[in-house]
């Protein structure tokens, strides 16, 4: 079953703007991540954050994380025309253990118009 | 350095007939396999995952079953192929990293399979 999801569907901005896409999820989680897919490919890891942080940072990424609202954020500033790809939000539940599992959201359509 | 390699790429199958589709990792021991369907413009729907060598749980009552004969190999196999098979397969692993929970997982290239 889908633990998060994404919103907006999709969102078409124009390049050298900021995109921000959101994520809720269900129940509680050890970590929450984000990861990119261009099409047709496989997914590819951009940033974790752990239920202790509220922010965390990684180039033109910014990511939020609001546990009292299981909700998380992606800003990618200064959008690129190379930005242009799917962008999902996956969970590990808590509790966790050998057997926690990663839980992906229905994802957001990113599409930067040069 | 650790790659993974799922095979094949696309695929083409008729109805009825069975189904493997192998992933492998290189560079790491014990990790923790997964497979996920991926709809056209849907997220991802987690099928299985495997924490060690013959131990696989399944997410979803299906069609579809999957082994871990080796440390670092994971198969999804079928009997016999239903349309609704069709899709996009990918193979992940990731290893625990702080507090016993999972890190980052890392991906194949994906599997198209297509049932006709």
């Amino acid at each position: 079953s889908q633990q998060g999801e994404e919103d907006p569907q999709a969102l078409s901005i124009q390049e050298g703007e900021n995109a921000t896409m959101n994520c809720s999820y269900k129940t509680s989680i050890n970590n929450l991540q984000w990861y990119r897919q261009n099409s047709g490919r496989g997914l590819v890891h951009l940033i974790l954050i752990r239920s202790n942080e509220r922010e965390k940072h990684s180039g033109r990424l910014r990511v939020t994380l609001d546990t009292s609202k299981k909700s998380s954020s992606l800003l990618i500033t200064a959008s690129r025309a190379a930005d242009t790809a799917s962008y999902f939000c996956a969970t590990v539940q808590a509790p966790g253990g050998a057997t926690n599992k990663l839980i992906f959201g229905t994802g957001t359509l990113l599409a930067v118009q040069p | 350095s650790q790659t993974i390699h799922q095979w094949p790429a696309t695929l083409v199958q008729p109805v009825g007939s069975p189904l493997s589709l192998e992933c492998t990792v290189e560079g790491t021991s014990n990790p923790n396999l997964y497979w996920y369907r991926q709809a056209a413009g849907r997220g991802l729907q987690l099928l299985f995952y495997s924490v060690g060598i013959g131990q696989i749980s399944s997410e979803v009552p299906q069609n579809l079953s999957a082994s871990r004969p080796q440390d670092r190999q994971f198969i999804l196999s079928s009997k016999k192929l239903l349309l609704s098979d069709s899709g996009f397969y990918l193979c992940a692993w990731s290893v625990l990293g702080y507090g016993l929970t999972n890190t980052e997982a890392f991906f194949g290239q994906g599997t198209r399979l297509t049932v006709v």
